[in-house]
């Protein structure tokens, strides 16, 4: 059975760093590129970029490139989405999915991870 | 980018009609690289429909999708409680980003 499980909820200030996590399981992880989504509080989904662990292929969208990093470690089958500084606009929540294999719509989901951003 | 509008924002309507679900893109979606997901509160999406018209795997058949280049729709043939939900279309034709659609709601009337 395919699955991502992602790292639990986060409460941070603004200015700190974050790493959050997906870690597949039930396939052959470095074989299909894992995506990030953001969903902002009662707002829709937003692409925020795409990464193939095979080799760390990674492809951002514009409006979250330099504003987000994306990284993956085949050896323990996790993607990876991290933050050097956070801001309060970064508080949404964030979801991994998987790439289908024959196209690039997001065939599995993982459970999704709260980020929190106060003062 | 291709910015993708979803139409209407809200549907309301009963357990059995038919909802019509309209997603227009700002310019052709090539091979028809269009996906709809459905989002109820607190969880995760979960696909419905890709490449246009094909349903995914265990998708029941009241939900259908049609259209290519920049008109595309999704069809539930006739409401079950557990559709009142939120639906995005995806586009995935072009470079990336490959960009959602803002969503339409169906609420029950």
């Amino acid at each position: 059975e395919v699955q991502l499980v992602q790292s639990g909820a986060e409460v941070k200030k603004p200015g700190e760093s974050l790493k959050i996590s997906c870690k597949g399981s039930g396939y052959s992880f470095t074989s299909y590129w894992i995506g990030w989504v953001r969903q902002m509080p009662g707002k829709g989904l937003e692409w925020m970029g795409i990464i193939y662990p095979g080799d760390s292929d990674t492809r951002y969208s514009p409006s979250f490139q330099g504003q987000v990093t994306i990284s993956a470690d085949k050896s323990i089958s996790t993607a990876y989405l991290q933050w050097s500084s956070l801001k309060a606009s970064d508080t949404a929540m964030y979801y991994c999915a998987r790439r289908a294999s024959s196209s690039f719509y997001f065939d599995y989901w993982g459970q999704g991870t709260l980020v929190t951003v106060s003062s | 980018e291709i910015v993708l509008t979803q139409s209407p924002a809200t549907l309301s309507l009963s357990p059995g009609e038919r909802a019509t679900l309209s997603c227009g893109a700002s310019q052709s979606v090539s091979s028809s690289y269009l996906a709809w997901y459905q989002q109820k509160p607190g969880l995760a999406p979960r696909l419905l429909i890709y490449d246009a018209s094909s349903r995914a795997t265990g998708i029941p058949d009241r939900f259908s999708g049609s259209g290519s280049g920049t008109d595309f729709t999704l069809t539930i043939s006739r409401l079950e409680p557990e559709d009142f939900a939120v639906y995005y279309c995806q586009q995935y034709g072009s470079s990336p980003p490959w960009t959602f659609g803002q969503g339409t709601k169906v609420e029950i009337k």
